[in-house]
């Protein structure tokens, strides 16, 4: 049984870097083919995605947001960590991480998302 | 970037009707291997986004059959034969040609 969950701050402050931790169980990212996306959805908006990372170890980002995002792995402990820099209250979403299926290029389980708002 | 245009935004259906969804890409999505990378993805309210369709036509598992999706190129449609009470939602169609996805605006789904 494929499962992936958001950990992370539900609060950060303007200009403040956010952290968010994924934790994944039922795959590895070791097994060829499976990666691990983020993707965020401001409140009554539509899906966004982030950036992605695949089992050996390469990285892709948003075009908009590559300057601000690091995303990285720790395969034995199963779990993708994104960073975002110089976080904005635009920037106020529910963050989910999602199993990607590099073959059919797909998001195919997702986590329950974890909502994230940029306030002072 | 490919961008994903979606239409209608909002669609009323009345239970038992069949409803259609479009979907434009600014780039053609259509593979060198015959694919379409084109997925589709229902988010039911205050659920997680569920994969519907994959590769264009494909249906995911365990996805009713009344979901069909058809299209190739830049025009894709989702279609749904008869409306049911659980289908409601917003859609979002997605490209995968370039590994950087990109969603539509999404399609809100209402019972009339």
């Amino acid at each position: 049984q494929v499962t992936l969950r958001e950990s992370g701050p539900a609060l950060v402050k303007p200009t403040q870097t956010l952290t968010l931790t994924c934790t994944f169980s039922g795959f590895s990212l070791s097994t060829s083919g499976m990666c691990v996306s983020w993707i965020r959805q401001p409140p009554g908006k539509a899906l966004e995605w982030l950036a992605r990372i695949d089992g050996d170890d390469d990285e892709y980002y948003s075009t908009s947001l590559k300057t601000r995002l690091t995303i990285s792995k720790d395969t034995s402990k199963n779990q993708v960590v994104l960073t975002m820099t110089n976080m904005d209250p635009v920037d106020t979403a529910t963050y989910y991480c999602a199993r990607t299926d590099e073959g059919k290029r797909l998001h195919d389980y997702w986590g329950q998302g974890t909502l994230v708002t940029v306030s002072s | 970037d490919i961008v994903m245009t979606q239409s209608p935004l909002s669609l009323p259906v009345t239970p038992g009707e069949p409803a259609s969804i479009s979907c434009r890409s600014s780039q053609s999505l259509l593979h060198s291997n015959g694919y379409n990378y084109l997925h589709w993805y229902l988010q039911k309210p205050g659920q997680s986004p569920q994969l519907l369709i994959y590769l264009g036509s494909n249906r995911a598992s365990g996805v009713p059959d009344r979901f069909s999706g058809s299209g190739s190129g830049t025009d894709f449609t989702l279609k749904i034969s008869r409306v049911e009470a659980e289908d409601v939602g917003v859609f979002y169609c997605m490209q995968a040609l370039q590994i950087r996805s990109a969603f539509g605006q999404g399609t809100r789904l209402e019972i009339k």
